[in-house]
């Protein structure tokens, strides 16, 4: 099974509004981390925000929230007002356990802002 | 100077070459990683290294070898390398393995001629 799945794997999202993009996982293991990460065309992969799974509330960075819903074993990213610079691939990823050994992540969603 | 640098950004090779690839961070972090992209896949953790040391190698083929001289340097050592090779090759730090959080250089974009 996988661990990570992100379902879409193309969205588009008009400037200025807010965007979701979907990420179930899979463990067994009562610690575990999630992140996302976004990689523009150049191809580096910029960290945007971290949940943990004990943290109890929903991580927040800037114009990026995590809806964490640990029963559903979802970690939804939700973009607030869209810019044109946001447009890239999104990878959802899961650390497992308390080592970086076992680090998985997700095929990506490719986002595109609409001007 | 920018977190994670590797380069080459970007390498053509025959499949009889022996090429390498660079990774530097100047984040002060003590665990490397090198990762797998290939097209349409998840990304692929190959070596994980904390403090010089190997700690995993995820069934990585032999014609791709690692190396760490220091906490600050990794090193991903190629040949023989087979078309299916071909993919970016991306590059993490985090201060150590047991950190939440990875940061990555910008990758070497890799294709096997």
């Amino acid at each position: 099974a996988q661990k990570i799945t992100q379902t879409q794997p193309g969205m588009f999202v008009q400037e200025k509004e807010a965007v979701t993009l979907d990420c179930t996982y899979d463990t067994s293991d009562p610690s575990y981390g999630l992140f996302w990460y976004k990689q523009p065309s150049s191809g580096e992969m910029i960290f945007l925000i971290y949940q943990g799974s004990y943290d109890q509330q929903n991580a927040t960075e800037g114009r990026y929230s995590l809806n964490f819903q640990k029963a559903r074993k979802s970690a939804n990213l939700v973009i607030s007002a869209s810019q044109l610079g946001d447009s890239a691939m999104y990878f959802c990823a899961m650390r497992e356990g308390n080592t970086g050994n076992q680090f998985y992540f997700g095929t990506g969603t490719s986002l595109t802002v609409i001007p | 100077e920018t977190g994670v640098t590797q380069t080459p950004r970007h390498l053509v090779m025959g499949m009889t070459n022996k090429k390498s690839l660079k990774c530097e961070q100047h984040l002060g972090h003590n665990a490397m990683y090198w990762y797998k992209q290939s097209a349409k896949k998840p990304l692929e953790l190959m070596f994980v290294y904390n403090f010089k040391e190997q700690t995993e190698n995820n069934s990585v083929p032999s014609r791709f070898s690692p190396e760490c001289p220091n906490s600050s340097h990794l090193f991903l050592h190629l040949h023989t390398l087979q078309p299916e090779d071909s993919a970016l090759y991306l590059c993490a730090s985090s201060q150590d393995y047991r950190e939440e959080t990875q940061y990555f250089g910008p990758g070497t974009r890799l294709l096997v001629l």
